[in-house]
């Protein structure tokens, strides 16, 4: 399996710019989550799908930011407009739940987002 | 929902020496505690867990303690080595078909020859 897959791995872009990043999970997981790394807030869940379905998107900053998954191998984080305070690494994880209920999650290697 | 505290956020230790990393949570229903480990520029991959149902588990030298009446939870590594620098992060979650792990805000571990 190739794990986890996310595009693109850097972005470097102007402030007031659109930014999509990408995820494709492993095949077979129900659960997909977005979190973003800082080295002030450390690692903040974002949002979070299961079955393709979002379930707690309470960690979205703002408005300005969305997600979708349109199917179970693919789902999009936006930011519309960005601003330099959106600079981060954006980590996709997925995983599938164990029979003991516990989910365990494989990080792709994540896309660091610069904003100008 | 859940809160969890992470101590200490940076830690240096000689080859060979022992690491500490304690960790505390709010959410009496947690029952499942993970540990990541992030080296530099990559992503965090799982290195051990722990479920509510035991206090201690090891592998090699790594082991994760559990105190459920007190809410902490802790990483020990034993004998250390300089592969073993890097940022390591507790989380803890309910299980469950609506779980979500919810992660401390990292160690910081220097292991120094």
């Amino acid at each position: 399996d190739a794990g986890v897959i996310q595009s693109p791995r850097h972005e470097v872009t102007e402030m007031g710019q659109e930014v999509t990043l990408r995820c494709k999970p492993i095949s077979g997981h129900d659960y997909l989550f977005w979190y973003r790394q800082t080295m002030m807030r450390g690692l903040e869940l974002l949002i979070y799908f299961n079955n393709n379905v979002p379930i707690d998107d309470s960690g979205m900053p703002e408005d300005r930011f969305s997600a979708k998954m349109p199917n179970a191998s693919f789902s999009t984080l936006k930011i519309q407009p960005s601003e330099p305070r959106d600079s981060a690494v954006y980590f996709c994880a997925s995983s599938r739940t164990a029979n003991s209920g516990a989910n365990v999650l494989t990080f792709g290697a994540g896309s660091r987002l610069t904003v100008l | 929902g859940e809160n969890v505290e992470q101590h200490p956020s940076t830690l240096s230790v000689q080859e060979g020496d022992s690491a500490v990393i304690k960790c505390t949570y709010s959410d009496s229903a947690s029952n499942y505690f993970p540990w990541y480990k992030q080296e530099l520029g990559k992503r965090p991959q799982l290195i051990i867990d722990i479920r509510s149902n035991v206090g201690e588990k090891k592998d090699q030298r790594i082991a994760v303690t559990l105190n459920k009446t007190a809410k902490h939870f802790s990483l020990h590594i034993t004998e250390t080595q300089p592969e073993d620098s890097a940022v390591y992060f507790c989380a803890a979650s309910r299980t469950g078909t609506a779980s979500k792990l919810t992660f401390g805000t990292g160690t910081r571990l220097q292991v120094t020859l």
